[in-house]
């Protein structure tokens, strides 16, 4: 099975701040990645697919980059709304999820 | 508008067996593979396996082989999740999802882009 290690597991951060995550894969996966968002309470989001491409209704302060086995979710400038859990997951192999990364507010 | 409509909250025991139901709407619901994902309380997604409506095939989570059947009745556009010999640590919220899927540079991708509300499962004695 494909695993999926996201770091850091927590962040906190402040309004206007640029945040990075990272995703890494136990093995290549070419292009196959998706993120998420998740609020407490609601069901997660698409945010990004393909590793990079940006999700219909997603505000461009989103982006996604990387291939293989790394990859970063970058929010350019964060909003109040987007402090949440962010999952990646794989599709190369059957469907797995990151262990997630909370953004709080700082 | 495009729509998954879950059934409402179980309390089953220890043994039991639990069916959660997904209602789509909006959508040709044949045309897409659905998928099963749960949340432990606190915890992470866990995928479970997805149902080819189509043609009623299905592709299960290792973890899940044995316990887990998924079904649909396409006369209804409602996808079904039963799972059996519940324990206590498949107390969580069960979740149906779209598959949706895009041509990229040159290749399909594919992502869940359209979620139910979700399904509180609770296992106690």
């Amino acid at each position: 099975d494909i695993q999926l290690t996201q770091s850091p597991s927590f962040l906190s951060a402040s309004v206007g701040d640029r945040v990075t995550i990272t995703c890494r894969a136990s093995q290549g996966i070419s292009s196959y990645l998706a993120w998420y968002q998740q609020k407490p309470g609601k069901a997660p989001k698409l945010l990004i697919y393909a590793a990079s491409t940006l999700q219909s209704g997603v505000p461009s302060r989103f982006s996604g980059s990387g291939s293989g086995t790394e990859f970063t979710l970058t929010i350019s400038s964060l909003q109040p709304e987007d402090f949440a859990t962010y999952y990646c997951q794989q599709l190369n192999s059957w469907w797995t999820f990151g262990q997630g990364t909370k953004v709080e507010i700082k | 508008q495009v729509q998954l409509v879950q059934s409402g909250a179980e309390v089953k025991k220890p043994g039991a067996s639990v069916k959660v139901s997904c209602k789509a709407s909006g959508y040709t619901f044949t045309g897409y593979y659905m998928h099963w994902v749960r949340q432990a309380p606190g915890q992470g997604l866990e995928w479970m396996g997805r149902i080819n409506p189509n043609s009623g095939g299905t592709n299960y989570a290792q973890k899940f082989q044995g316990r887990v059947t998924m079904t649909r009745d396409t006369s209804i556009s409602t996808a079904y999740m039963e799972l059996s010999r519940l324990r206590s640590d498949d107390t969580a919220v069960y979740y149906c999802a779209r598959e949706g899927q895009q041509l990229v540079r040159l290749y399909y991708y594919y992502y869940m882009d359209v979620w139910g509300k979700g399904t509180t499962v609770t296992v106690s004695s």
